[in-house]
């Protein structure tokens, strides 16, 4: 099993909700990351969780909260999101965790949550 | 100035022709990769590589690390090649971080 698969597929919800993207992996990677994508720009990334903690938050709002689980699951929490929010919001998991020598590893990503905030 | 810049940026052959995408970059890194991503979302990695050349099946990559430079193959093209072709890099003082290109979107005509 080489994949990492995310639901729900789309998400249209209002400013005011509260809503979780999900997902899961289960080739034992340690490392899962979250990314957001804005449209014909590339992927950049928010969160990192290496064996199951946050190790890496690039300065993303509070109104995105992450949570890990266990090993296979990372979710992503929405609340009171902004219309600007809407984007490709897309898992990755590697099987090495980032580290200051440790670098390379291929990352493996999922098909992507497409979230529209109206 | 951008740590790395994609070429062509769009990109339209007909089904059979020999695809080059050529991906450079200036600082020092670690690892290089190439992704594809079709429209509507998902991103498969194609490759990861730090030196000389990797092949798999129709694709290609090849790295220069010297010339900071690296280029994705395509032989025998495809319309299911049609997507988005991503370089991305882990440089050498972020290792976490990938530096995405702007992408090439590729069209394979039948």
């Amino acid at each position: 099993d080489t994949e990492v698969t995310q639901t729900p597929k789309h998400l249209v919800m209002g400013m005011t909700n509260k809503k979780s993207l999900k997902c899961e992996q289960h080739m034992g990677h340690r490392a899962m990351y979250w990314y957001k994508q804005k449209a014909k720009k590339p992927p950049e990334l928010m969160f990192v969780y290496s064996y199951e903690k946050l190790s890496i938050n690039e300065s993303v709002p509070s109104r995105f909260s992450p949570e890990c689980p266990n090993s296979s699951l990372l979710n992503l929490h929405l609340h009171a999101l902004q219309p600007e929010d809407s984007a490709l919001y897309l898992c990755a998991s590697s099987r090495r965790v980032p580290t200051g020598t440790m670098s390379t590893d291929t990352q493996y990503f999922g098909p992507g949550t497409r979230l529209t905030v109206l | 100035k951008n740590e790395v810049e994609q070429s062509p940026q769009n990109l339209t052959a007909q089904e059979g022709e020999f695809i080059t995408i050529n991906c450079s970059y200036s600082v020092g890194i670690s690892a290089l990769h190439w992704l594809q991503q079709h429209p509507g979302g998902g991103i498969v990695s194609l490759f990861m590589l730090s030196s000389g050349k990797k092949k798999h099946g129709r694709l290609i990559a090849t790295i220069n690390i010297q010339e900071k430079h690296s280029s994705l193959h395509i032989t025998a093209s495809h319309p299911r090649d049609s997507a988005v072709y991503i370089c991305a890099f882990q440089s050498m003082d972020s290792n976490y971080q990938l530096i995405w290109g702007a992408g090439t979107k590729l069209i394979i005509k039948p």
